[in-house]
């Protein structure tokens, strides 16, 4: 079963609008970890976000905030006030247990900023 | 503070041959682990190592092996290329534990011809 989905291939925004990059995930562990990294088309993986599964606020970092709803098992980002520069790919990944840093990661959704 | 590096950023090398990529983890991080990411499978997981002991490892062949030094360098062996191994591998690392951010270098991308 497929443990991080994103179920969107591609996304279009206009510039200094906002976009929602869906993400669900499924676990029994209750101790787990999601983030979202951005790859533009030079390869880097470009760490954008983080959310603890113990964390009870949503994690924010600029432009960028994590919606996460334990209950439903998503957690979508939330990009404010898009810039052209924002286009690239976005994936979701999991850490899974307390013992391990290994990630578990999505399809990615390819963002496309339009002026 | 500096980056995960990973040399060499680009390879190219023959079926047949073996190749050994490197990475170096941000100052202070023990925990590297490694993922291979092609337009057909995606980002897979290889291996995970901390402390110079391999924690986790994924599913995949035994030509493919790593290890970690003392200074918590890691690298990766990849012996007998096949066509399929062409990849961009990454590398991350981590302080390691609970609430703990992990990040990527810029990967390395190999092409076997």
């Amino acid at each position: 079963a497929q443990k991080i989905t994103q179920t969107q291939p591609g996304m279009f925004v206009q510039e200094k609008e906002a976009v929602t990059l869906d993400c669900t995930y499924d676990t029994s562990d209750p101790s787990y970890g999601l983030f979202w990294y951005k790859q533009p088309s030079s390869g880097e993986m470009i760490f954008l976000i983080y959310q603890g599964s113990y964390d009870q606020q949503n994690a924010t970092e600029g432009r960028y905030s994590l919606n996460f709803q334990k209950a439903r098992k998503s957690a979508n980002l939330v990009i404010s006030a898009s810039q052209l520069g924002d286009s690239a790919m976005y994936f979701c990944a999991m850490r899974e247990g307390r013992f391990t840093d290994k990630l578990i990661f999505g399809t990615g959704t390819r963002l496309q900023v339009f002026p | 503070k500096a980056g995960v590096t990973q040399t060499p950023r680009y390879l190219i090398k023959t079926r047949g041959q073996q190749v050994t990529l490197s990475c170096s983890p941000i100052s202070g991080h023990r925990s590297v682990s490694w993922y291979q990411q092609t337009p057909g499978q995606g980002l897979q997981f290889l291996f995970e190592y901390f402390s110079e002991t391999q924690r986790n490892k994924g599913n995949f062949p035994g030509r493919f092996s790593g290890r970690q030094f003392s200074n918590s360098r890691s690298e990766m062996n990849v012996s007998t290329l096949e066509l399929g191994d062409s990849a961009l591998y990454l590398c991350a690392s981590s302080l390691t534990g609970e609430n703990t951010e992990a990040f990527f270098g810029q990967g390395t991308r190999l092409t076997v011809v």
